[in-house]
């Protein structure tokens, strides 16, 4: 079953303590993206990739770091976490530009769930 | 990108066709017009796309009006399992990052 899955989906920590929530896609796709969704504010992206070691920033990227070092897994990392982290959290993949009749047929995951006290 | 509107919450009856708005008065001829929904804070669904014709899948049909400054996303038959926050976007295809700009969407109860 094509499907991006991510890790854990609920998390509660402390502020301070890095943490790292994972993605996974099994479609091959090239492109993939974290997204955050707070109430009021929508899905606001954080950082994308288009392929293997090329990452970018989204429109708020402060406080993530992410890397791409393979093609089917995307991380976020949280070096230190904030309470204002905490969110809702989403990986989408799809595939780039050019290939596929559907570009912007994004596939989320199920959505990682972030408590920072 | 082009700004979309859509009405914040509508009701349907199940059983009924529920037909959501969305007006795009700012789109460029070469902005495609993406529907997304989001069932209760579930990651986000595609649903159905088109640039200038109407367009049908087994989810749902997409009504663009000939100057393309609108478009109506029609399920058939709405169910229960319909209830969700939908999302009108317009995006250009091109390579800046993929984001999409989800908005406020319209969320749409479907009742018995």
């Amino acid at each position: 079953e094509a499907q991006v899955t991510q890790n854990p989906r609920y998390l509660i920590t402390v502020t301070g303590k890095k943490l790292t929530v994972t993605c996974s896609q099994n479609m091959n796709h090239e492109y993939m993206s974290w997204y955050r969704q707070d109430p009021g504010l929508g899905l606001r992206q954080i950082y994308y990739s288009m392929n293997v070691e090329v990452t970018d920033k989204g429109d708020v990227p402060e406080g993530y770091k992410v890397s791409r070092k393979e093609k089917r897994n995307f991380p976020l990392i949280l070096e230190s976490p904030s309470p204002n982290q905490t969110s809702l959290y989403f990986c989408a993949s799809s595939l780039r530009i050019g290939v596929g009749p559907t570009p912007y047929e994004q596939y989320f995951g199920p959505g990682t769930r972030l408590t920072v006290t | 990108d082009a700004k979309t509107t859509q009405p914040p919450s509508m009701d349907c009856a199940e059983g009924r066709a529920a037909n959501l708005p969305c007006n795009h008065s700012t789109i460029s001829g070469n902005e495609y017009v993406y529907w997304y929904r989001q069932i209760h804070s579930q990651g986000p669904q595609y649903i159905i796309h088109g640039l200038k014709n109407n367009e049908t899948n087994e989810m749902a049909s997409l009504i663009i009006t000939e100057d393309r400054k609108s478009s109506t996303l029609i399920l058939p038959h709405a169910t229960l399992r319909d209830t969700a926050v939908y999302y009108c976007i317009v995006r250009v295809n091109s390579n800046s990052g993929y984001a999409l700009n989800f908005g406020k969407g319209t969320s749409l109860l479907v009742t018995p």
